[in-house]
């Protein structure tokens, strides 16, 4: 069965502190990986899709790495942001275009 | 890039009513459309998925009688609750794909349905 845990549940962390958060997949066959940014009341935004050939993408503050061998991602937020304040969901597609979700880490960022 | 819109963003309706949202691919032919529910700190979960011009096909334990879903075009589906409860009230997300988008999904901005 198609699977991906993420850790933290949850996680507070002070404006400016960077943070990591954990995805691990069981997804076969394996297409890509995303990671999403969800605000309360809002749909999922992209943040980062990976193959698994890339170990590293970037976009502004947000850094995803892949190990396609351990099945496992990472998220890293830099120099965090009140607006950072979202849930952060790991998406792994397999065959065809469908997707298996993780439970999203609830990221809140204070003063 | 790939934009989908749904209308309405919130909507309240009293028990036993029914209510229609749809799901806009705004840029792109859709050829499949998918339907997801979330409740509170919970992840998306699938409903239905559609190609357009054919019947949806239900994830288990979804009922096809009360969300209706028609994907009559490659630019719309609607979902529609029918004879809603409270227990429906929800936080409902489509997300549309298609030769364009490479075949990946993109999220709608979600419709808030409260049922009262």
């Amino acid at each position: 069965k198609n699977q991906v845990e993420q850790s933290p549940q949850s996680l507070i962390i002070l404006e400016g502190k960077n943070c990591t958060l954990q995805c691990n997949y069981t997804v076969s066959p394996f297409s890509n990986l995303r990671w999403y940014k969800q605000d309360t009341g809002r749909g999922p935004v992209s943040l980062t899709i990976m193959t698994f050939s890339e170990n590293t993408k970037s976009n502004g503050r947000y850094t995803a790495t892949l190990d396609a061998d351990t099945k496992q991602s990472s998220l890293h937020i830099t120099a965090s942001q009140l607006s950072d304040s979202a849930s952060y969901i790991c998406v792994a597609r397999g065959a065809g275009n469908m997707l298996t979700f993780g439970g999203g880490t609830r990221l809140m960022v204070k003063p | 890039g790939a934009v989908v819109s749904q209308h309405p963003s919130w909507v309240i309706c009293k028990s036993g009513t029914s209510v229609k949202i749809e799901c806009r691919s705004l840029d792109f032919q859709a050829t499949t459309m998918f339907w997801y529910r979330q409740f509170p700190k919970q992840s998306l979960m699938l409903m239905a998925t559609s190609n357009e011009g054919s019947k949806a096909t239900y994830e288990q334990g979804v009922e096809k009688d009360k969300f209706l879903i028609n994907h009559a075009s490659l630019t719309l589906s609607t979902l529609t609750v029918t004879s809603a409860h409270p227990e429906d009230s929800s936080f409902y997300i489509c997300s549309a794909s298609g030769e364009r988008s490479s075949y990946e999904q993109y999220f709608g901005p979600g419709t808030r349905l409260t049922v009262t």
